[in-house]
């Protein structure tokens, strides 16, 4: 079945730094791959919309400039804390979906620790 | 616009008893509907899906869903609950184009 990769699993990284976590479509191409936060025992929420070879769309109160997103590839998305601060610690999973198939398949996302 | 409750936060059930985890949507489209489990620190496993054929649905690891019109409920269950079930599952609709609205989860917990 179609697997959507996602590294690293975590990072600790120290205030200021900037974090890039990769997605990877590993056997399909993804025009379109999404990006979710999740706080402790919470939902997810769609941070962005990840768009091969255009900009992403990003959800209202998410900061483009802190969350930059590149999707230069059929099967790979990129997302970049810059700037991190404590406050960005989170839980990140990417998910993309088959052409033409409606489930979306999900990375194991990544923890972030920003110290 | 779409929404979906997940009426419970946590269910506990012992271990071989069935398990049920409530779920009620709206949507202003015909919706597909969808079940994800969420081990810690994993992302979202598709458990099973509907969209618009049978309405009872089998999925993996022993898990269906009925979907219901007449109620906006797509509600998950298991004959026999097992350790492994143990974790967060998630009920998701999308009534169309690319985005999903999720649920807030509801933790299953699988006591001996």
């Amino acid at each position: 079945g179609a697997v959507v990769s996602q590294h690293p699993s975590w990072v600790i990284c120290k205030s200021g730094t900037s974090v890039k976590i990769e997605c990877r479509s590993l056997d399909f191409q993804a025009t379109t791959m999404f990006w979710y936060r999740q706080f402790p025992k919470q939902s997810l929420m769609l941070m962005a919309t990840s768009n091969e070879g255009s900009k992403a769309t990003y959800e209202q109160g998410v900061e483009k400039d802190k969350f930059l997103i590149n999707h230069a590839s059929l099967t790979l998305s990129t997302l970049t804390v810059t700037s991190a601060h404590p406050e960005d610690s989170s839980f990140y999973i990417c998910s993309a979906r088959e052409p033409r198939a409606s489930p979306l398949h999900f990375g194991n996302g990544t923890r972030l620790t920003v110290t | 616009a779409q929404s979906v409750t997940q009426l419970d936060s946590h269910v506990s059930v012992s271990e071989g008893t069935p398990v049920l985890l409530r779920c009620n949507y709206s949507s202003s489209y015909s919706p597909s509907l969808f079940w994800y489990v969420q081990h810690p620190n994993k992302g979202l496993q598709l458990l099973l899906k509907y969209t618009s054929a049978a309405t009872l649905v089998k999925g993996i690891n022993g898990f269906e869903a009925e979907f219901k019109k007449s109620e906006t409920s797509f509600h998950l269950t298991k004959p026999s609950a097992h350790m492994s079930d143990a974790a967060e599952y998630f009920c998701v609709v999308t009534g169309g184009g690319n985005k999903l609205t999720f649920g807030t989860g509801t933790q299953l917990k699988v006591e001996l």
